[in-house]
């Protein structure tokens, strides 16, 4: 899990600004899942990519939210116009492919703190 | 609909002793479960793993036990240190998914010295 970087690890936006998370799979990996945590919380699911493709959006928001996974460069979670309920712990997972018994790896999380 | 939970939100032991930490969960289709253990500050990380046609999988100073009857899981970890101290999540995947894990709200473990 070490090997997944996201950044910033700390992001404080004014109501109304942007958000932009980035997360840096493993190596070699290129299937990249996004969670959110909320204050003493679980993780919940809200969008896997696999490179150039998003496979499943049914956690992500309706508005607002949007995710990509670009052929070159980091996975990106954007979130447009926060709102103080936007605050919580964004997480990236990665693995080498989607199969049911393969390993995720997390990232640190980024935590969002909007004022 | 699918849900994971937990049974207690806080889990106190004596350094030393064996916690167990349980989970239940509603999907019947869930094929996989796994236990992760969150730090403060940092992310999940993964603990162990158990497949649905399996009851139970050892690894070091920890033991899942899966009672698909009563839709149960458990963590057992033996001979609990301080580092042990965080909280442990019970996350689930199906074969009919994408890959994605749903996870439990979370037990903390709170290991007295």
């Amino acid at each position: 899990n070490a090997g997944v970087m996201q950044n910033p690890r700390h992001l404080v936006r004014r109501r109304g600004q942007e958000a932009r998370l980035r997360c840096s799979p493993v190596k070699g990996h290129s299937h990249v899942y996004w969670y959110r945590q909320l204050p003493e919380e679980g993780l919940k699911f809200m969008v896997y990519l696999q490179k150039e493709n998003i496979i499943d959006e049914s956690g992500m928001p309706k508005e607002r939210f949007s995710a990509e996974f670009p052929k070159e460069g980091p996975s990106i979670l954007r979130i447009q116009q926060v709102v103080r309920g936007d605050s919580a712990a964004y997480f990236c997972a990665s693995s080498p492919q989607g199969g049911i018994d393969t390993e995720a790896f997390f990232g640190q999380g980024t935590r969002l703190t909007v004022v | 609909g699918e849900s994971v939970g937990l049974h207690l939100p806080t889990l106190s032991v004596q350094e030393g002793d064996n916690s167990i930490i349980n989970c239940a969960y509603s999907n019947s289709a869930s094929d996989y479960f796994i236990w992760y253990k969150q730090e403060s500050g940092k992310g999940p990380q993964f603990i162990i793993d158990i497949r649905s046609n399996m009851d139970k999988r050892q690894g070091q100073r920890v033991t899942v036990l899966l009672n698909k009857t009563v839709k149960h899981l458990s963590l057992q970890i033996a001979a609990t240190q301080p580092g042990d101290s965080a909280v442990y999540f019970c996350a689930e995947k199906s074969s009919g998914n994408t890959g994605k894990l749903i996870f439990g709200q979370g037990t903390t473990l709170q290991v007295k010295p």
